[in-house]
């Protein structure tokens, strides 16, 4: 079965910290990586995508990801965190197996400490 | 998000009754998915629709619960005799294109409590 994993449902980490959020997936397919930040009571933002190419792959906020294929991993990264950074961030694939929708992990609070 | 519009933010239903989510695409996107994501729990995908079409419902439940996008105004999630089990936050994302590298906008989301 196609999934994907967020393994820490909860990150607290001190300002300016470095901080990586944790994503693998599991697919057998060619596959497409994306993360989304979510803010209270808002919608999904996407901060970057991995379609091919690069498997490091930077994105908006200072964010970066990158692509694993032997780990099947997609761990995003940030060298110094702020307060604005505190949210909800969910790693989503597309599967290339004519399904067109995205598989999501089931998301990491990251919150941020003073 | 700005672009995709979603109405009503928050519903509040009482059980029995129905609920009606309406979503309206971004101009020029006529792709669009329906997710519903559970107090903390992620989004999981519930129904795919193109103008006039139902492309995947694999993740609708089987009774209950209906979409739709017509020709002319918004795509509507609609789900009849509502149960507790149904409050949660309904989000719907559009796009232009339907391959692999489409990116989604999605909207700010109908959270609805079921009393």
């Amino acid at each position: 079965a196609q999934s994907v994993t967020q393994l820490d449902s909860q990150v607290p980490v001190f300002e300016e910290a470095p901080v990586e959020l944790r994503c693998n997936y599991s697919s057998s397919v060619s596959v497409y990586l994306f993360w989304y930040v979510q803010y209270p009571n808002q919608g999904l933002q996407l901060l970057l995508k991995y379609l091919s190419g690069s498997t490091l792959v930077k994105g908006i906020n200072g964010f970066e990801a990158e692509f694993n294929k032997s780990q099947t991993s997609f761990h995003l990264r940030k060298p110094s965190v702020h307060i604005s950074d505190t949210a909800e961030y969910f790693c989503a694939a597309l599967m290339d197996t004519g399904r067109r929708a995205l598989t999501f992990g089931s998301g990491t609070r990251l919150q941020v400490q003073p | 998000n700005a672009g995709v519009m979603q109405n009503p933010r928050h519903l509040v239903r009482r059980r029995g009754q129905e609920a009606r989510l309406r979503c309206s695409p971004m101009k020029g996107h006529s792709h669009v998915y329906w997710y519903r994501q559970l107090p903390e729990e992620g989004l999981k995908f519930m129904v795919y629709l193109q103008k006039e079409n139902i492309i995947d419902e694999s993740g609708m439940p089987k009774e209950r619960f209906s979409a739709e996008f017509p020709k002319e105004g918004p795509s509507i999630l609609r789900i009849q005799q509502v149960v507790r089990g149904d409050s949660a936050a309904y989000f719907c994302a559009t796009g232009w294109d339907p391959s692999g590298a489409n990116v989604l906008t999605f909207g700010a989301g109908s959270r609805l409590t079921v009393l």
